[in-house]
Formats: structure tokens, sequence, C-alpha cells
């Protein structure tokens, strides 16, 4: 149990563009999500967290404008980057949990690394 | 001073040999405690929670957890070259609404 997916694995896109991944928890329902960024050789940076049905709560430092999030359903989330420039470029990992079951154990997408040429 | 503090390493540990993994943590209010293991170019996965003060056992992991001291522990024993990893140590934040990370220790095991 508690496997989240994460599509694409990896994606890359012209600067300008948006990119769309979405993360999706396949045996369980997500109330609550994470995205992180992760820099080559660094952790894990919480970016934002999303509660099915409201709007995400960004970390300091990022901009909400840039990195769309959307938590329409207990299943799926979607983080967009939009605009993208090289400086965007970066492993993006998606964790989810479920506060109904009683536990706060986060389980993790498989991540996407994003290279924006 | 970070919220989740660990030695980035690297770890160098002969294989069979315990490996011993620390962190501290900053917020008093933390109740939920976890180690994930990532692999480079992979994501994290969970490999031990823990809640109460003393010790977890989970095969070759244990986990221990001393509040008082703000401080989370994972022992490896009879390690083994696939345990070679970075691993994180991760602690909800006191309203338990985001997860808060370490910087990760790097293990190296060590044939």
């Amino acid at each position: 149990g508690a496997v989240v997916s994460q599509h694409p694995s990896w994606v890359i896109c012209k600067s300008g563009t948006s990119v769309k991944i979405e993360c999706r928890s396949l045996d369980f329902q997500a109330t609550t999500m994470f995205w992180y960024r992760q820099f080559p050789k660094q952790s894990l940076m919480l970016m934002a967290t999303s509660n099915e049905g409201s709007k995400a709560t960004y970390e300091q430092g990022v901009e909400k404008d840039k990195f769309l999030i959307n938590h329409a359903s207990l299943t799926l989330s979607t983080l967009t980057v939009t605009s993208a420039h090289p400086e965007d470029s970066s492993f993006y990992i998606c964790s989810a949990r479920d506060l109904t079951r009683g536990s706060t154990e986060a389980f993790f997408g498989q991540g996407t690394r994003l290279t924006v040429v | 001073q970070k919220e989740v503090e660990q030695n980035s390493g690297p770890l160098s540990v002969p294989e069979g040999a315990i490996a011993s993994l620390n962190c501290t943590y900053s917020d008093r209010g933390s109740q939920s405690f976890f180690w994930y293991r990532q692999y480079s170019g992979k994501s994290p996965e969970l490999i031990m929670s823990i809640y109460s003060n003393g010790d977890k056992e989970d095969g070759r992991f244990t986990a221990q957890l001393n509040k008082a001291s703000q401080y989370v522990s994972l022992l490896i024993r009879d390690s083994q070259p696939s345990d070679s990893a970075t691993y994180l140590c991760a602690v909800t934040s006191s309203s338990a609404s985001k997860i808060i990370f370490g910087s990760g220790t790097r293990l190296s095991i060590r044939p």
C-alpha cells in the first residue's frame, strides 16, 4: 500500500514554456500533498503544501504565480511550472499522506527531472 | 540554527558493521520522526517512523528517539553495500502541517 505515482519521470522543455507534473496516490486518499525541489547534492526543499480542495500554502521565497499547484481531488495534485527558465531545472518530487488514517507518514512519488533548455 | 540537522558525511562503514546516523531538531513540539533512504537520482523511500521515546526495531534497522535531547538516531546492523545511500532525517512541525527534512547523511558501506 501507500503508492504514489508521479508523471512524467523526466521532461525537457524550452525556456518560456510551461510544464505540468502530476502526482497521484494510487491506493489511499491523499488529504495532504507536499511538493519538493532538490538540486544536485542538496537536500529536499519544501516548496508548498496542499490540502484537498484548498489553496496551497507556499514556503517563503517560492513564487506562487510561477509554481501553480492544484489539489482538486483526494488522489491527484498537479504542479505547473510556468514560463520555465534554465534555473528552474531541478528534481521535483511530490509526497502524499492521509491524515484520516491517523498517521503522519508521507510517501514519495518517483520524482520528475526537469531540464529547461 | 537549522530546523533539522544532520552530519553530511560521508560516513564510511565496513560491511557487516553497525552504521550509526544521528539527527537533531529544533522544534520541541515535533511529534513524528522519520528516516528516509535516498539513492542517487531517486526519490526518498520511507524506512522507519518513530513517535515515542525509546527504541523501535524493524529488521536490521533501529530508530532511537530522545525528545528531551531533541535527538533521533538510526542504527543499521550488519551493514550491506546496498545500504550505501543518503539517509534523510525528517520531522513534522509542531502543528504537523508539514514535514521538514535534514540535509542528509551520505553513508558508504565498504566491502
